[in-house]
């Protein structure tokens, strides 16, 4: 069975530091990528998805992902995190049969200190 | 425009008790999906309605029912509830069931069973 493995469980920078979420998925096929996010006392929401072409993209408030295909990898980054990104973190993957079912990691739970 | 909507956002049973969660969607979306959110674990996938008038399992079904009212509502029913069945309860909508299709989140159901 296809599994998403986000190593980092609990992130802490500062305010302005860089920032980067491991996604490692371990399906062989094609697939489809997304992050999601929740910020405290909110709803799950999309925060990026990759499908097709450029496997650079980029989502709301800044965020970016890259998918390496040899690397079986869509990491998140973003250059300079800032208190409001604290919130939880989940990379979902998808084998692109057509059909919505969608493998979540475990997430990861991110604080930025102002 | 609300969204999804989850009824209710906290319940405590005893084991054995049964109850049934609400969850309806306001965007015309055709699929819906039931999800557990267990620590470590990330999110997985109890059952999905892909159109009204279908079900399917999936990952997690057992000890769990669902109804598809009609297009806008999906309930998930514990028929006698378990302590292993302590979790939060997500519902989701997305416009089609296909594996590009972003899919939308209620605001959760913290369920515990004594």
């Amino acid at each position: 069975a296809q599994s998403v493995s986000q190593h980092n469980h609990h992130v802490i920078l500062s305010e302005a530091a860089s920032l980067e979420l491991g996604c490692n998925y371990s399906y062989g096929g094609t697939v489809n990528l997304f992050w999601y996010v929740q910020y405290p006392g909110q709803h799950l929401q999309l925060l990026l998805k990759y499908f097709s072409g450029d496997p650079l993209v980029k989502g709301i408030k800044g965020f970016e992902a890259e998918f390496i295909k040899s690397k079986f990898s869509f990491n998140l980054r973003k250059p300079s995190v800032q208190w409001s990104d604290t919130a939880e973190y989940f990379c979902a993957v998808n084998e692109d049969t057509g059909f919505q079912k969608l493998v979540f990691g475990t997430g990861t739970r991110l604080l930025v200190s102002p | 425009n609300a969204g999804v909507t989850q009824t209710p956002k906290f319940q405590v049973l005893k084991t054995g008790q049964s109850m049934t969660l609400q969850c309806a969607q306001d965007m015309n979306h055709n699929s819906m999906y039931w999800y557990r959110q267990d620590p470590g674990m990330g999110l997985r996938l109890i059952y999905y309605s892909a159109s009204e008038g279908t079900t399917d399992k999936g990952e997690v079904p057992n000890g769990y029912n669902v109804s598809r009212l009609n297009k806008r509502e999906f309930s998930l029913r514990l028929e006698s509830a378990a302590p292993s069945q302590t979790s939060v309860y997500f519902c989701a909508s997305s416009e089609l069931r296909l594996s590009t299709d972003t899919q939308y989140f209620g605001p959760g159901t913290r369920l515990t069973v004594l």
